[in-house]
């Protein structure tokens, strides 16, 4: 039952630098989503998608890209990485609660980045 | 846009004590989720407890409940019993049903105090 899973679980790039964190999932879920969680600031939504081929910005979209071709994956793209993106990562799944789906986020388990 | 507020940035409470951790949110909405999560120092994001907006009755899971009142916008969550396991950062969020956005306050760092 391998849930959420995400990759790498550390990485540290440097500034000018391009990389992508995979997000896959295995629960057939049709939401998906990324965050970065920096201290005192939660977390905070940074894209999301509602299902293949639909994809949408969270809060802070600037310097993210992402594509969900499957159902299953959701990578995030760093298009050129900045120190201002050092940051926990954290990908989450979820169904749209209709239906009698549960409705809570299952998260994978993080990836701490470094951009120096 | 909807908002979640958690105005306690820390929290101190004595084993086997209770505490309640306070979750303000806003929104226009009238169907929505609200979840209390829980992240240890592993950084795992851990589902604590569920409410759905429709249901008056408060959610409860072991030792963890809340107490939500819709009118007044406020989910906050009460830990009984409190064990030295508890301690950890405590994330209250909120879900819109209409978009499926799940939104997160700032957290609140719980310490547990032998």
């Amino acid at each position: 039952n391998a849930g959420v899973t995400q990759t790498p679980k550390f990485q540290v790039l440097k500034t000018g630098q391009s990389m992508t964190l995979q997000c896959a999932q295995d629960m057939n879920h049709e939401y998906m989503s990324w965050y970065r969680q920096d201290p005192g600031m939660g977390l905070r939504l940074i894209h999301y998608s509602v299902g293949a081929g639909i994809t949408d910005q969270g809060e802070v979209p600037n310097g993210y890209n992402v594509s969900r071709s499957t159902t299953e994956d959701f990578p995030l793209r760093l298009l050129s990485a900045a120190p201002s993106q050092t940051s926990v990562y954290f990908c989450a799944s979820s169904s749209t609660g209709k239906n009698g789906g549960r409705a809570e986020a299952f998260f994978g388990q993080g990836t701490r980045l470094t951009v120096v | 846009a909807q908002t979640v507020t958690q105005s306690q940035p820390e929290m101190s409470v004595q084993e086997a004590e209770t505490v309640t951790l306070s979750c303000t949110y806003d929104t226009s909405e009238s169907d929505y989720y609200l979840f209390w999560y829980k992240q240890p120092p592993s950084r795992q994001m851990i589902l604590v407890i569920r409410q759905e907006a429709y249901k008056q009755q408060n959610a409860t899971e072991n030792r963890f409940s809340v107490n939500f009142q819709k009118a007044a916008k406020s989910f906050s969550l009460k830990i009984s019993d409190s064990q030295l396991g508890d301690a950890a950062m405590y994330f209250c969020a909120y879900r819109s049903s209409a978009t499926n956005k799940l939104i997160f306050g700032t957290g609140t760092l719980l310490a547990v105090q032998p």
